[in-house]
C-alpha cells in the first residue's frame, strides 16, 4: 500500500516568505508526526496530531511555525517569514495509534532551503 | 533532558559484522529503536527492543541492550554496500510514549 508521502520534495524560498510543507499519512493512521533534521542537529520533534488534535505542539521552535491537520489525514506546517535557520529536511511520519509500541513509518521528507 | 549518544561515522568491509553503538540517558524508556536513512530518503523503521529485553535477533540485525549502562548496539552481520547509510539510534519518553528522540545518527559506509 501507499507509505506516507510528503510535498514538495524540494522547496527554495527567500528569507521572509511564507511556506507550506503538506504531509499525507497513511491512510487509516490516527497520529501523525513532523519533525526536523538539521545538518549537525539529527532529529527534532516538532508536533504531534492525534485526529486533528495537536496535544503537544512543545517542539515547535517559534510562533512563526504552525501546522493543523484536517480530516484526520492531510497535515500542513507552515513556517510564517521564513528564516535562514529554517533550512533543514522536514519529515512526517504516521502511525496506527500514539502507543510507543505503535511503529513511526516516515515519508521521504521535504528539503527547505531558505536564501 | 534526554539525549541520545551515537558515534558519527562507522567504515567497515563488505562481509565484515558492523556494530553501531548508542548510549541513552532516560531510564524511563519503553521502546528503543533502530532507523535507517538512505541517501534522500526518509526513515526506515529496522528494528526496535522493549526495555524488558536483552537481546533481539532478525535475520543478519542484533540488537543489545544493556539497561544498566543505558547502552543500545546494533549489529549487522555480512555487512554489504547496500547496508551503507545512516543509522539513528531512537528511544521514547515520557508518559505519552510517542515522543521519539534521536540521536545525530551514525553514517556507517561499507568498503567493498
Amino acid at each position: 500500500g501507499a507509505g506516507v508521502s510528503q510535498s514538495p520534495s524540494n522547496k527554495v524560498t527567500e528569507k521572509g516568505k511564507d511556506v507550506e510543507l503538506r504531509c499525507d499519512p497513511i491512510s487509516g493512521h490516527t497520529a501523525l508526526y513532523w519533525y526536523r533534521q538539521s545538518l549537525g542537529q539529527g532529529l527534532e520533534f516538532l508536533i504531534y496530531f492525534q485526529g486533528n488534535s495537536a496535544p503537544d505542539k512543545s517542539g515547535l521552535p517559534s510562533d512563526r511555525f504552525s501546522a493543523e491537520r484536517t480530516g484526520g489525514s492531510v497535515s500542513t506546517l507552515t513556517i510564517q517569514r521564513t528564516q535562514q535557520e529554517d533550512s533543514a529536511v522536514y519529515l512526517c511520519a504516521s502511525s496506527l495509534g500514539d502507543r510507543a509500541s505503535e511503529t513511526q513509518y516516515f515519508g521521504p521528507g521535504t528539503r527547505l532551503l531558505v536564501l | 533532558g534526554e539525549d541520545v549518544e551515537q558515534s558519527l561515522f562507522l567504515s567497515v568491509r563488505e562481509g565484515d559484522s558492523s556494530v553501531i553503538n548508542c548510549t541513552y540517558t532516560d531510564s524511563s524508556s519503553t521502546y528503543l529503536y533502530w532507523y535507517k536513512q538512505e541517501p534522500g530518503a526518509g526513515l526506515q523503521l529496522l528494528t526496535y527492543i522493549f526495555s524488558n529485553m536483552d537481546m533481539k535477533q532478525d535475520q543478519r540485525l542484533t540488537v543489545l541492550l544493556n539497561k544498566k549502562d543505558k547502552h543500545l548496539s546494533l549489529r549487522i552481520a555480512d555487512t554489504q554496500t547496500g547496508d551503507s547509510a545512516i543509522y539513528f539510534c531512537a528511544e521514547n519518553y515520557g508518559a505519552g510514549s510517542y515522543q521519539l528522540t534521536f540521536g545525530k545518527g551514525t553514517k556507517l559506509s561499507v568498503i567493498p
